[in-house]
């Protein structure tokens, strides 16, 4: 019965470094989202996937960040060239129906990116 | 102006008193309507979901949401020290994706 998984929980990374952000979510799970989340703010649409189609990434700041899903299951959050204003909570979330706006999302305990 | 405001607070209340957390929306397309809990260093976890106008409530807890005023409303009753957390509000429409509020960080002291 496990959750939405997230890996690594902390990363460090210099500035101009790529970092890869792992999310694993729940089995049979047809929506997944990314979401941003900074220090005392609420998390941030980034993009969203149906299976392995990403059929929404408007909110992805900057052409350095990219996504994919290519199995429809595992996803990979990409930032290139790391900036100091990348630092952030990067949450995963899943759902169960198509949109994700029919059941709740579930969410993963996220990955703390600190670029130094 | 953000889609979704809320007071970030912080809140600190006594034990076992009611607690009312709010969130304004601009968006009228919004039909659902969140409430989640964010425990420090954890992801945010689903409290309460509905749909359209109208209250529900789930234990202690009373969610109300008042489409032609474009507000929402969470209602803890008698709260407990292991309440203490943030709350975020969340909507959305069958777009798919969630505006989530601020959030309002509540510390119930004991």
């Amino acid at each position: 019965g496990a959750g939405v998984s997230q890996s690594p929980r902390y990363k460090v990374a210099k500035r101009g470094q790529d970092v890869a952000l792992r999310c694993d979510p729940i089995s049979g799970h047809v929506s997944l989202f990314w979401y941003q989340q900074a220090l005392g703010q609420g998390p941030e649409f980034l993009t969203y996937f149906q299976n392995e189609a990403q059929l929404d990434k408007s909110g992805l700041p900057s052409d350095r960040f990219f996504a994919e899903r290519p199995e429809g299951s595992v996803s990979t959050l990409k930032i290139q060239r790391t900036q100091q204003e990348d630092s952030a909570v990067y949450l995963c979330a899943s759902s169960l129906a198509v949109g994700g706006t029919g059941s709740p999302l579930h969410f993963g305990n996220g990955t703390r990116l600190t670029v130094t | 102006q953000k889609e979704v405001e809320q007071d970030p607070g912080p809140l600190s209340v006594p034990e076992g008193a009611i607690v009312s957390l709010n969130c304004t929306y601009s968006n009228s397309a919004f039909q659902y309507f969140m409430w989640y809990r964010q425990y420090s260093r954890k992801g945010p976890e689903l409290l309460m979901y509905t749909y359209s106008s109208g209250n529900k409530e789930d234990g202690r807890f009373t969610a109300q949401v008042d489409k032609s005023s474009k507000y929402i409303s969470l209602f803890i009753r008698d709260s407990q020290p292991s309440d203490s957390a943030t709350y975020l509000c969340a909507m959305g429409n069958q777009g798919g994706k969630l505006i989530f509020g601020q959030g309002t960080e509540l510390s119930v002291k004991p």
